[in-house]
């Protein structure tokens, strides 16, 4: 069956650090991929997504490319602020839009 | 745009007893999902619905049921709550049921049973 695997965490950075979450996946098809970011007592919020491989997701300083090769789905940005604290989700969709969470990532970022 | 809103904020509930969970959106999407947070399990499917009148079972669906009588809403029922349904649930919806398709998510429900 379709799966997500994604690194544990938390993850502990200082402001202005290089950011990598990753992310891999198993699936059947070919699925879309996304980031959810989810801030302190509220719901999910995409980040990010790609629908086909070699597609790069951008959003707000963050970005991800669709390796099919490597089946993964890396989140990285640059340089991280102190309200870049929140829990990342990978997630894969496949036949019929049923999303595949993986268990999501807490980030803290400490000025 | 409110978007998804989801009622109540939270809730404590005794075992055994009937909880129905609501949900709304206003996006005029065909495609509405109810998801469980659970820690270190990230989220999973409850149940979904590709379009009204029609409902399906998704990853962990014991013990609870949906209707989806119209476009806008899609409850949640628990028909006789046990303490392993303690969760936060997620209503999501996306125009419709295709892989490219970005699902929405509502501010959820903390579910707490005794």
């Amino acid at each position: 069956g379709n799966s997500v695997t994604q690194m544990e965490g938390p993850v502990t950075l200082s402001e202005e650090a290089f950011l990598t979450i990753n992310c891999t996946y198993t699936a059947t098809g070919y699925p879309s991929l996304f980031w959810y970011v989810q801030y302190p007592g509220e719901g999910l919020q995409l980040l990010l997504k790609a629908t086909k491989a070699d597609d790069k997701g951008s959003n707000k300083g963050f970005e991800a490319t669709y390796r099919k090769e490597t089946t993964s789905f890396h989140l990285e940005k640059g340089s991280v602020q102190v309200s870049d604290s929140a829990v990342y989700f990978c997630a894969l969709s496949s036949y019929g839009n049923k999303l595949v969470f993986g268990a999501g990532t807490i980030l803290r970022v400490k000025s | 745009i409110a978007g998804i809103t989801q009622a109540p904020t939270s809730q404590i509930l005794a075992a055994g007893r009937r909880m129905t969970l609501r949900c709304t959106q206003d996006m005029r999407h065909n495609a509405m999902y109810w998801y469980r947070q659970d820690l270190g399990l990230g989220l999973r499917l409850i149940h979904y619905s590709n379009t009204a009148g029609t409902t399906g079972k998704g990853e962990v669906p014991d013990g609870y049921s949906v209707s989806r009588a119209n476009t806008d809403d899609f409850p949640l029922t628990l028909a006789s709550a046990v303490p392993s349904q303690t969760s936060v649930y997620f209503c999501a919806s996306s125009d419709g049921p295709g892989v490219t398709d970005t699902q929405y998510f509502g501010p959820g429900t903390r579910l707490t049973v005794l």
